[in-house]
């Protein structure tokens, strides 16, 4: 079945790098997908991911996936404040549903 | 473009009581889709719609009934609320268009729904 892990807290210092992990069980999807949700609000696309590429870099973020272990991850570049939120990976297959399957959620707090 | 709307904002039900959340995009999209969020759980699907007029069940379906009225609206029934149904409820769609295209939810604001 689809399944999809994260941790649920990541601390760090601002100017720090943080890196959220993720692992999922499906290796047929096609897209890895990460959400931002901020307090009080509904979900938001940082960025993705195609399934045959291995990294993707996008200003203060990195996304690197690893297939053969199917773990995905999102490094975000000097920290701020303003990063602070849950952080939800998620797969998705290229179809006619567009269902996601989204992990639990990693909140990062970031401290001044 | 208001996106993904969700009414009520809040609700506090007593148990037993039915009420319907209403959702609606202005996007024009295809797919339609309702979750909940709980703390440690993440975002769990209960009921989607791939098109108009058709609607598929979720990952947590029990206790929910959906409608999807027309191509904008999406509603989620609950018809016996239980405390277990208190959560954070997330209507989301996204275009579909199929064919192996990445396919980007937008979700609403979301309703607070507490079941005493």
């Amino acid at each position: 079945g689809e399944d999809v892990e994260q941790s649920l807290f990541l601390s760090v210092r601002e100017g720090d790098s943080s890196v959220i992990n993720c692992t999922y069980t499906d290796s047929s999807s096609t897209y890895l997908y990460w959400y931002k949700q901020e307090p009080g609000a509904g979900l938001q696309l940082l960025t993705y991911i195609f399934s045959n590429m291995d990294m993707k870099q996008d200003q203060r973020l990195t996304v690197l996936l690893n297939k053969k272990d199917k773990h995905l991850s999102l490094r975000i570049a000097d920290t701020q404040t303003g990063d602070s939120a849950i952080y939800f990976c998620a797969e998705g297959w290229a179809g006619n549903t567009g269902k996601l399957i989204f992990g639990q959620g990693t909140t990062l707090q970031v401290k001044p | 473009n208001a996106g993904v709307t969700q009414t009520p904002k809040f609700q506090v039900l007593k148990t037993g009581q039915s009420m319907t959340l209403q959702c609606a995009q202005d996007m024009n999209h295809n797919s339609m889709y309702w979750y909940r969020q709980d703390p440690g759980m993440g975002l769990r699907l209960i009921y989607y719609s791939a098109s108009e007029g058709t609607t598929d069940k979720g990952e947590v379906p029990n206790g929910y009934n959906v409608s999807r009225l027309n191509k904008r609206e999406f509603s989620l029934r609950l018809e016996s609320a239980a405390p277990s149904q208190t959560s954070v409820y997330f209507c989301a769609s996204s275009e579909t268009l199929g064919r192996g295209a990445r396919d980007e939810q937008f979700f609403g604001p979301g309703t607070r729904l507490t079941v005493l």
